[in-house]
């Protein structure tokens, strides 16, 4: 089945550091990738995606690339601010799986002032 | 804007009670999705409908039940809803069910359970 791995939170960083989420999936088809962001007591809000191999999406400065040879998507910013301070949610969708959402645990990044 | 709303965003029932959780949505959108998300966990998909086909997940309770009337209103029922029902619960919209469509969700309902 379809899996996706992030790194374990929580993050803490200082004001304009440089952030970077790691986030490895399995999938059996070839999959779409997504990044969400959950703001404390909010939904999730699409962040970026990218469907296809070497596809860079992109966002509010947030930057992934679709690594198809490594199965990897990892995030990265690189100044963050405390506002960007949120639940960080990497996902899949695979034709194999009926195009549902599969979801990574959540990464919990904090940034300091 | 177009967008996702839930009602009501907070929600307090006693064990056993029957609640329900309503969405609407102005995206015009085929598919409506509920989640639930425990603190700190992933969102569990607990089922869809497209259009009027309602899709449930293997392993979401009895207890969970949904309606759609019409495009645009989605309800959530919990018929005896127990302590460890207490949670976010997410609604999602997408165009239809392609590969490269993204959800777009709700800002959630947190349900208390006393």
């Amino acid at each position: 089945g379809n899996s996706v791995t992030q790194m374990e939170g929580p993050v803490t960083l200082s004001e304009e550091a440089f952030l970077t989420i790691n986030c490895t999936y399995t999938a059996t088809g070839y999959p779409s990738l997504f990044w969400y962001v959950q703001y404390p007591g909010e939904g999730l809000q699409l962040l970026l995606k990218a469907t296809k191999a070497d596809d860079k999406g992109s966002n509010k400065g947030f930057e992934a690339t679709y690594r198809k040879e490594t199965t990897s998507f990892h995030l990265e910013k690189g100044s963050v601010q405390v506002s960007d301070s949120a639940v960080y949610f990497c996902a899949l969708s695979d034709e194999a799986a009926g195009n549902k959402l599969t979801f990574g645990g959540g990464t919990r990044v904090l940034v300091k002032p | 804007d177009a967008m996702v709303i839930q009602n009501p965003r907070y929600q307090v029932t006693q064990f056993g009670k029957p609640v329900t959780l309503s969405c609407s949505q102005t995206l015009n959108h085929n598919v409506m999705y509920w989640y639930q998300q425990k603190s700190s966990q992933a969102p569990k998909l607990l089922f869809h409908y497209y259009d009027k086909d309602f899709n449930n997940e293997a392993d979401t309770p009895d207890n969970f039940q949904s309606r759609r009337p019409n495009t645009s209103f989605c309800f959530l029922d919990i018929r005896s809803p127990g302590l460890g029902d207490a949670a976010m619960y997410l609604c999602a919209t997408s165009r239809d069910r392609g590969l490269r469509r993204e959800q777009y969700f709700g800002p959630g309902t947190r349900l208390t359970v006393t």
